[in-house]
């Protein structure tokens, strides 16, 4: 148990389906993340948001749409998504996102998402 | 760009044996974070090294960071079948502030 879960913890979807990735974070932290893992490939950094607000958008194609209602909330929208898609999508947490050397990242188990 | 290298790939050991694994970077690290991951769920948090020559040990994980602060190491002695998985190096850089990168990982099985 990390403190941070997501759901659901599979998913899977067609192209024209919208869906929703949801995170909470139960550490009292401000900056929250959300991350792909591909097969064979490091993990990308997706979006970031600190006290609720994006502050960081890797340029992720606009079918995926973060949202930040709150500083323990954290959503990944997902709409006409494609089969390259498919992959892990973990949310972290930390305690600020301006800390440097230091600023441990806590991840959650993932959510698996397939796309048919 | 920065990036992280890890070594090996992946590494079957037999039980009981010892193992390193390897992250390498091309630029000074701020922090170098070690992770371990089973296949298809979270990232579980093992160690954090700052400073160069710092050396931290959990259970039987021994994570060294060298004196350049450009190369760590993570040392599992008298592996077990628990310590299979995936094993991530991030880092913080300077001027990447608040934002790990991430090798690509290290697969680790422990044969009984």
């Amino acid at each position: 148990e990390t403190g941070v879960t997501q759901t659901p913890r599979h998913l899977v979807m067609g192209m024209t389906n919208k869906k929703s990735l949801k995170c909470e974070q139960h550490l009292g932290h401000n900056a929250m993340y959300w991350y792909k893992q591909s097969a064979k490939k490091p993990l990308e950094l997706m979006f970031v948001y600190s006290l609720e607000e994006r502050v960081e958008n890797n340029s992720v194609p606009s079918r995926f749409s973060p949202e930040c209602p709150n500083s323990s909330h954290l959503f990944l929208h997902l709409h006409t998504l494609q089969p390259e898609d498919s992959a892990l999508y973990l949310c972290a947490s930390s305690q600020d996102y301006r800390d440097t050397g230091g600023n441990t990242i806590y991840f959650g188990e993932g959510s698996w998402l397939t796309v048919v | 760009s920065q990036e992280l290298e890890q070594s090996p790939q992946s590494l079957i050991v037999q039980e009981g044996k010892n193992l390193t694994i390897n992250c390498t970077s091309s630029k000074t690290l701020y922090g170098l974070y070690w992770y371990k991951q089973k296949y298809g769920e979270g990232l579980i948090f093992l160690m954090m090294l700052q400073k160069g020559g710092e050396e931290k040990s959990h259970e039987k994980i021994t994570a060294k960071l060298d004196e350049k602060k450009q190369q760590s190491s993570l040392h599992i002695t008298a592996s077990q079948p628990s310590h299979a998985g995936i094993y991530l190096c991030g880092a913080d850089i300077p001027g990447n502030t608040g934002k790990l990168i991430f090798g690509q990982g290290t697969t680790l099985q422990v044969k009984p």
